[in-house]
């Protein structure tokens, strides 16, 4: 079956530090994917895609993503975390021939100070 | 452009009462579609539409209706809610066929049903 998942629920970091949200993917077809962002008692807003080319994405607010076929991973990244970047992160895939998004578990990011 | 509304903001139910979820989008895209949100399990899909007249099932169907009879809204009815209902329900649309994939988000809409 087609899942998305998120291996940490919860990430605590302090402010400057570097982060690592693991995201993997298992699907028998191509898919391109995603990582959204949730701030507290908002929608959610993308980060960064991977649809095509080069493997490493770079998104908003200094995050990036590598897209790794081999191991069906999509991890997210941030050399130096800051306050603001406190929330929920969520990882999803879309088959490439479809129209369906399928999201992961998510993953609380809290920064500490 | 408002990019996607929905209302209410805030929602209180009494088991068995019914209403409709609006969400309307700006951006003339084709897809639309409804998740909800529940701790620990992430967005699931409810419905979803690839074009006005078009509607299909998502993950988690029962309990709920959908029409797209324009390609602005897409409304989602609760037929006789029930607690398990209780959620954080959000509206998402984006452009079809070749485009870049992208889901906009509504701010969505906090119910409770009693």
């Amino acid at each position: 079956a087609q899942s998305v998942t998120q291996l940490d629920s919860q990430v605590p970091v302090f402010e400057e530090a570097p982060v690592e949200l693991r995201c993997n993917y298992s699907s028998s077809v191509s898919v391109y994917l995603f990582w959204y962002v949730q701030y507290p008692n908002q929608g959610l807003q993308l980060l960064l895609k991977y649809l095509s080319g080069s493997t490493l994405v770079k998104g908003i607010n200094g995050f990036e993503a590598e897209f790794n076929k081999s191991q069906t991973s999509f991890h997210l990244r941030k050399p130096s975390v800051h306050i603001s970047d406190t929330a929920e992160y969520f990882c999803a895939y879309l088959e490439t021939s479809g129209s369906r998004l399928t999201f992961g578990e998510g993953t609380q990011l809290t920064v500490n100070p | 452009n408002a990019g996607v509304t929905q209302t209410p903001k805030f929602q209180v139910l009494k088991t068995g009462q019914s209403m409709t979820l609006q969400c309307a989008q700006d951006m003339n895209h084709e897809y639309m579609s409804w998740y909800r949100q529940d701790p620990g399990m992430g967005l699931r899909l409810i419905h979803y539409s690839v074009g006005a007249g078009i509607t299909d099932q998502g993950e988690v169907p029962n309990g709920y209706n959908v029409s797209r009879s324009t390609t602005e809204d897409f409304p989602l009815r609760l037929l006789s809610a029930a607690p398990s209902q209780t959620s954080v329900y959000f509206c998402a649309s984006s452009r079809g066929g070749t485009g870049t994939k992208t889901q906009y988000f509504g701010p969505g809409t906090r119910l409770l049903v009693l």
